[in-house]
Order: C-alpha cells, then sequence, then structure tokens
C-alpha cells in the first residue's frame, strides 16, 4: 500500500505570494491533518479534515487555510506569504477520525524570500 | 490535553537497551500515553501508545507507572538507525479527533 504522498516536495516563494500544497493520504484513509514543523516552534498543529469537513484547528492566523477533496485527498492554502512560513509542512493521513495511529507524509520544505 | 516534559537529549550505546522517560503529571483518566518518533528529514512515526497496561510491540515497550503521571519508553536493543527525536504525546482517544501536540521531545543519540 503506498504511503502519504505530498507535492511539491520543495518549495521556493516570494513574500507576498501565495502557495498551495497537496497531500494524497494512504488508500481507505478518510482523515488528514497538517502540521507546520519550524527550528524555533517545533511540530504545530494547524488544521484536520474528515470526511470533507473541518475538525479541528491549530492556532495560525486565517491565512492559512484547507480543504478536503470527496476522493480525500487534501490541499492547504498560505496566502500573502510572509518570511515567518518558512518551514517544513507535514500531512497525516488516518482511517477513522479517532485513529491511535497517524501516518505522516515526508512534508513540503517551503522556503520564503 | 495534557502536557509532557521530556529531557532535552540522550545519549545510548549501540545494542544496549535505551529507555526514554516523560513526564505527565497532569495526565486525565481518558488521556492515552503516544509515542511517535522523527528520524532527520523524515515525518514522525508512529510507535506504541498505552492507557495504563504496560505494552509492547515489534518496536518497543511501553512502561506506565501506576498512578499514570509518567511513562518510559524502552527500545530494548537500540540501533544507529534508532537515532531520532521522540516524542511523548498524551491525548484522549474518542470524540476528540486526531490532532497531536508535540512537545519538544527528547533527541536520542545513539552512538557505535
Amino acid at each position: 500500500k503506498a504511503g502519504v504522498t505530498q507535492t511539491p516536495r520543495y518549495l521556493i516563494k516570494t513574500r507576498g505570494q501565495q502557495v498551495t500544497l497537496s497531500c494524497s493520504p494512504i488508500s481507505g484513509h478518510r482523515s488528514v491533518s497538517w502540521y507546520q514543523q519550524t527550528p524555533g516552534q517545533g511540530l504545530q498543529f494547524l488544521f484536520e479534515y474528515f470526511s470533507e469537513t473541518q475538525r479541528n484547528k491549530g492556532n495560525f492566523p486565517g491565512r492559512f487555510s484547507g480543504r478536503q477533496f470527496s476522493n480525500s485527498r487534501s490541499e492547504m492554502n498560505v496566502s500573502t506569504l510572509e518570511l515567518g512560513d518558512s518551514a517544513l509542512y507535514l500531512c497525516a493521513s488516518s482511517f477513522t477520525g479517532n485513529s491511535y495511529e497517524q501516518y505522516f507524509g515526508p512534508g513540503t520544505r517551503l522556503t520564503v524570500t | 490535553d495534557a502536557k509532557t516534559t521530556q529531557p532535552p537529549s540522550m545519549d545510548c550505546a549501540e545494542g544496549r537497551a535505551a529507555n526514554l522517560p516523560c513526564n505527565h503529571s497532569t495526565i486525565s483518566g481518558n488521556e492515552y500515553v503516544y509515542w511517535y518518533r522523527q528520524i532527520h528529514s523524515q515525518g514522525p512515526q508512529y510507535i506504541i501508545h498505552g492507557l495504563k497496561n504496560n505494552e509492547t510491540n515489534e518496536m518497543a515497550s511501553l512502561i506506565i507507572t501506576e498512578d499514570r503521571k509518567s511513562s518510559t519508553l524502552i527500545l530494548p536493543h537500540a540501533t544507529l538507525r534508532d537515532t531520532a527525536v521522540y516524542y511523548c504525546i498524551v491525548r484522549v482517544l474518542i470524540n476528540a479527533g486526531n490532532m497531536l501536540t508535540f512537545g519538544g521531545g527528547t533527541r536520542l543519540m545513539v552512538k557505535p
């Protein structure tokens, strides 16, 4: 079974631009969560989607948004990029909405210049 | 979710057992203890979880104290590939979604 895939793996953007990251969960998984990882703040939860509905949201500004499609694939969007948005963005999928095990993808490394 | 406290770093000799402690003194009765690890430049990987009984799987053992205020993850025969940051997380399982709150973790260095 293929693991969680994230595209693109690396991305360089300029301040003020917007970016869309994609996550394809493991086949059959209906929950997708997004995390931001930076050296200063560590791993922080962004949001979680289950059956196309956002169930939880972390403490991030409204510039960060996401969605989930009927095939469970998810995208997250960051508008008006700031230098501080440079981070590794990780996606995790799980089978149900209350799973003890989540499967993480390799992440998308976003650099904002 | 309850807060956890872990030592920032630990060393372990290859082939020896690695014992990683975690303090979660404010854990509530319906919160589970989870362990994940993150090998450099990869996404975190689930290791094990437990409520109050000790648990063992092919990767590790989890020992939870009787009062549930602390736990220890044991890697019985550490290898160089076990070098990673280990995260102890406590959270409820039912009706809480899949959100994980990561702390600083313990950076385990396995040395030859």
